[in-house]
C-alpha cells in the first residue's frame, strides 16, 4: 500500500485547453473524493465517489468540469477550457467502506498552472 | 455540518505543548470533531478525532467540552516539524469533509 497516488504532480497549460488529472486510491478504499485548494485556502470540496457511483457534486464544480470512476477503481478529473480561474492545486483522498470513524488519506495533489 | 471558528495563527516554542482551540458552537449530536493539518505542499493528513470522549493516540490528544460546544488539539511536545496548517472540521463521518481556514501553527526552535 502506497497510499493516494496521484498523477500528474505538475501540469502547466494553456488558458483554453483541456486538462486531465487522475488519482489512485488505497486499494479497496470505496470512497473517493477530489478537492481543489488555492493558495492561503483551505481545500473545497469538488465530488466524491462511492465505488463507481458519483454521490455528490459541489457547486464549484462547474460544465466545464467532470469526474469519473470506471469500475471503482482510479478516478479521473478533467477540466475542459480551462481558464485561469482554474490554476490550483487538486487534491485526491480516499477513505474505506462507509462506516462512521474513518480517516480520509490524501494525496499529495496536482498543481495545476494555466498560463 | 457546523461551523468551526479557529484563531488564523499560533505561535509555540518547541518541546512545549501546542494548544489549538476550536469553536464548534452549532455541532449536532450525531457529528464528530476531526483534526487534519497540512504541512506545506502536501496534501491534508488526518490527526485525531473523536465524539465525546477526550481522545489521545501518538499524535496528539483531543479535549472536547462537555457541552461538546468547542475542542482543544494538544500536541505534547511540538517539533519544528509540527509546522502547519491545522484544521478542526466537524462532520458526521458520511459526508465529505469541509476545510475552514485553519490555524497556522508555526513552532520556533
Amino acid at each position: 500500500d502506497t497510499g493516494v497516488s496521484q498523477d500528474p504532480r505538475h501540469k502547466i497549460t494553456k488558458r483554453g485547453q483541456n486538462v486531465t488529472f487522475r488519482c489512485d486510491p488505497i486499494s479497496e478504499h470505496n470512497r473517493l473524493y477530489w478537492y481543489r485548494q488555492t493558495l492561503g485556502q483551505g481545500p473545497e470540496f469538488l465530488t466524491y465517489f462511492q465505488n463507481e457511483a458519483q454521490l455528490e457534486k459541489s457547486r464549484l464544480l462547474s460544465d466545464r468540469f467532470s469526474a469519473e470512476r470506471p469500475k471503482g477503481s482510479f478516478s479521473t478529473l478533467e477540466i475542459q477550457r480551462t481558464e485561469q480561474g482554474d490554476s490550483a492545486m487538486y487534491l485526491c483522498a480516499s477513505s474505506p467502506r462507509d462506516t462512521l470513524n474513518t480517516e480520509a488519506f490524501f494525496g499529495q495533489g496536482t498543481r495545476l498552472t494555466v498560463v | 455540518d457546523a461551523k468551526t471558528t479557529q484563531p488564523p495563527s499560533m505561535d509555540c516554542a518547541e518541546g512545549r505543548a501546542a494548544n489549538l482551540p476550536c469553536n464548534h458552537s452549532t455541532i449536532s449530536g450525531n457529528e464528530y470533531v476531526y483534526w487534519y493539518r497540512q504541512i506545506h505542499s502536501q496534501g491534508p493528513q488526518y490527526i485525531i478525532h473523536g465524539l465525546k470522549n477526550n481522545e489521545t493516540n501518538e499524535m496528539a490528544s483531543l479535549i472536547i467540552t462537555e457541552d461538546r460546544k468547542s475542542s482543544t488539539l494538544i500536541l505534547p511536545h511540538a517539533t519544528l516539524r509540527d509546522t502547519a496548517v491545522y484544521y478542526c472540521i466537524v462532520n458526521t463521518g458520511r459526508r465529505a469533509l469541509t476545510f475552514g481556514s485553519g490555524t497556522r501553527l508555526q513552532v520556533q526552535p
